[in-house]
């Protein structure tokens, strides 16, 4: 099947903005997400955006959706070193999550 | 809040053995999902089940069985397993016709030697 797709890695400054990209493939998603994962830890739900929003904020969270080239964005204000983890990108399909690869957040001081 | 309960958080086995792994969802959350997640793998959906019947297969192998009860919990149940079965198995749970996010748990982590 098709693959959502995200960059592997980003590293950034304590106190920096991070953007961490996605593009998915099913058009009809009616939800989009973002989840957390910690190392060893389970997939904490950060935001989700409704399919006919544009931008969702919330706190340090800004998610912005593009439907027309299907690109979904996860912005983090003022970066912290506990932002440190893997961010996955998922879209809702008829029946599951479909997750893209995760992206690996380093957060340097 | 409550959350989504797995148990056991860790469990240790050895190929050809089978083991079950438990789930509560959150409670009035009346659909279940299960993923497997192998080392540095995105979660890939397993099976689901909604109000106690199967929902939806993914690709769940056919050694692997699941169901759920009528308190809604539901268990996983794995056998002749391989190494290759090594993995993070998490559960989700969601309430349909609420927005249906998924909510995961902590997962249980399967080891197979």
């Amino acid at each position: 099947g098709e693959d959502v797709e995200q960059s592997l890695f980003l590293s950034v400054r304590e106190g920096d903005s991070s953007v961490i990209n996605c593009t998915y493939t099913d058009s009809s998603s009616t939800y989009l997400y973002w989840y957390k994962q910690e190392p060893g830890a389970g997939l904490q739900l950060l935001t989700y955006i409704f399919s006919n929003m544009d931008m969702k904020q919330d706190q340090r969270l800004t998610v912005l959706l593009n439907k027309k080239d299907k690109h979904l964005s996860l912005r983090i204000a003022d970066t912290q070193t506990g932002d440190s983890a893997i961010y996955f990108c998922a879209e809702s399909t008829a029946y599951a999550l479909n997750f893209g690869k995760g992206t690996s957040l380093l957060v340097t001081p | 809040a409550a959350g989504v309960i797995q148990s056991p958080r860790h469990l240790i086995k050895e190929k050809r053995e089978t083991a079950t792994l438990k789930c509560y969802p959150i409670p009035r959350h009346d659909t279940v999902y299960w993923y497997q997640q192998g080392p540095g793998q995105d979660p890939q959906f397993l099976i689901s089940f909604y109000e106690k019947m199967q929902s939806d297969k993914g690709s769940i192998p056919d050694r692997f069985s699941a169901q759920q009860f009528s308190d809604y919990h539901s268990e996983l149940n794995m056998s002749s397993l391989e190494l290759g079965d090594s993995a993070l198995y998490f559960c989700a749970s969601s309430e349909r016709g609420a927005g249906e996010t998924q909510y995961f748990g902590p997962g249980t982590r399967l080891l197979v030697l």
